[in-house]
């Protein structure tokens, strides 16, 4: 088990809503980063913070936004959702580039 | 661009017959490789890194060697818990994200 958590574990929202999704870092893990992972893919990298400032960011529209804090924890928001952001939603940690671990995960359903 | 192709999609062992997953990739410098299990509706669980082609890497079971253009994760005599979802991904040396094939389901029969 790594020491990443996320909340909420599972989440159902609305089309149009926003939500907001957290990730804890593990202990000495200065960099953050989250994916999107569709039913049967593999995770799609969104975007990546390193000491609080946005680091390299994928193929996503601005309304998946985020956030890191002094004490590395982060947030993942996204603005009216639509159906095809139903996904498992995954942060994971690194000490900079070094390899990342992944915490569990939060199930997003929009319906 | 990035690219990362798994394959097979799917594999299905008797308990003990061994069996090797692939990896293709093509990244514009390589800064590593990883292997990930992941189990239905929970996080990647990381397993190796590799960094060099010719490297290699052990842990239980699970072997994974690396070349310039492919991985390859072998399982010797694996067992049901074996049974999961093997994800490989690149990071690129200019880069900070990584690059994620498709992953193989895994199913071993007892």
């Amino acid at each position: 088990e790594t020491g990443v958590t996320q909340s909420p574990t599972h989440l159902i929202k609305t089309r149009g809503q926003q939500v907001t999704l957290r990730c804890s870092s593990q202990s000495g893990h200065n960099t953050v980063s989250w994916y999107q992972q569709a039913l049967g893919q593999g995770p799609q990298f969104i975007f990546q913070y390193y000491r609080e400032e946005e680091n390299g960011r994928g193929n996503f529209p601005p309304r998946f936004s985020g956030l890191q804090f002094p004490n590395y924890s982060s947030e993942l928001n996204v603005n009216a959702l639509e159906l095809d952001d139903s996904a498992l939603y995954l942060c994971a940690t690194s000490k900079g580039s070094d390899t990342q671990y992944f915490g569990p995960g939060t199930r997003l359903t929009v319906l | 661009e990035d690219q990362v192709t798994q394959s097979p999609e799917a594999l299905r062992l008797q308990e003990g017959e061994s069996s090797s997953l692939n990896c293709s990739y093509t990244v514009s410098g390589l800064r590593g490789l990883f292997w990930y299990r992941q189990d239905p509706g929970k996080g990647p669980e990381f397993l190796f890194t590799l960094y060099s082609a010719g490297e290699e890497k052990e842990k239980e079971r699970l072997k994974a060697t690396l070349t310039k253009k492919e991985s390859f994760l072998h399982i010797t005599a694996p067992k049901p818990e074996d049974s999961a979802t093997y994800l490989c991904a690149v990071q690129a040396t200019l880069g900070s994200d990584m690059r994620f094939g498709a992953g193989t389901r895994l199913t071993v029969k007892p």
